[in-house]
């Protein structure tokens, strides 16, 4: 089963523009990570947040987690064409089983 | 190595038979996880290992799927009598620890026909 599910599905933007995507899950977190995907093979991980924190930047990244609505935020700023891919995030509910949500497939157009 | 390592990058068989995926993680780290991936899907769970132990087998689909780990190093997965809903893209990913960053492999591209 899924635990987190990312929205939008999908999302168009032009280069230049922010891209905001959320994360909904729903057992609590020992932490939650975002991660993207290009062409549908390997994943990269882009950030993780600590059940603790509420906010962290890395480059043009930052990233939101609100544990009272079990939510995440991850925002792009300036965005790129080089960003279009598919971003997912992903959580460990203390039992070290990751699990991944469905992907904000995310394109920017140059 | 440098990377998560996965052999075959894609493999084609016929119904029926067995498969076999492998699996090198980044040397030094303790956690392996295999994920499954169909096309346009996100990632479906499948087993993960700390060293050569596997404590959560829970997502393996069926009994037609197992996966074993030696050495806490290379890990293969297997499946057999393969059918078609098998068809994905199987993805590897290992962690310095249960807690941290994946790293993961580009695949390999399964297709039963």
């Amino acid at each position: 089963s899924q635990q987190g599910e990312e929205d939008p599905q999908a999302l168009s933007i032009q280069e230049g523009e922010n891209a905001t995507m959320n994360c909904s899950y729903k057992t609590s977190i020992n932490n939650l990570q975002w991660y993207r995907q290009n062409s549908g093979r390997g994943l990269v991980h882009l950030i993780l947040i600590r059940s603790n924190e509420r906010e962290k930047h890395s480059g043009r990244l930052r990233v939101t987690l609100d544990t009272s609505k079990k939510s995440s935020s991850l925002l792009i700023t300036a965005s790129r064409a080089a960003d279009t891919a598919s971003y997912f995030c992903a959580t460990d509910s203390g039992t070290y089983k990751y699990i991944f949500g469905t992907g904000t497939r995310l394109k920017v157009l140059a | 190595g440098a990377g998560v390592s996965q052999s075959p990058s894609n493999k084609v068989t016929e119904k029926g038979k067995d498969v076999e995926l492998r699996c090198d993680p980044i040397s030094g780290h303790t956690a392996l996880y295999w994920y499954r991936q169909s096309l346009g899907q996100g990632l479906e769970f499948l087993i993960y290992f700390q060293g050569n132990s596997a404590p959560d087998k829970s997502g393996l689909p069926s009994d037609r799927f197992s996966a074993e780990r030696t050495g806490g190093s290379v890990s293969t997965l297997t499946i057999q009598r393969t059918q078609q809903e098998d068809s994905a893209v199987y993805l590897c990913a290992s962690s310095e620890t249960v807690t941290g960053e994946l790293f993961f492999g580009e695949g390999s591209r399964l297709t039963v026909l």
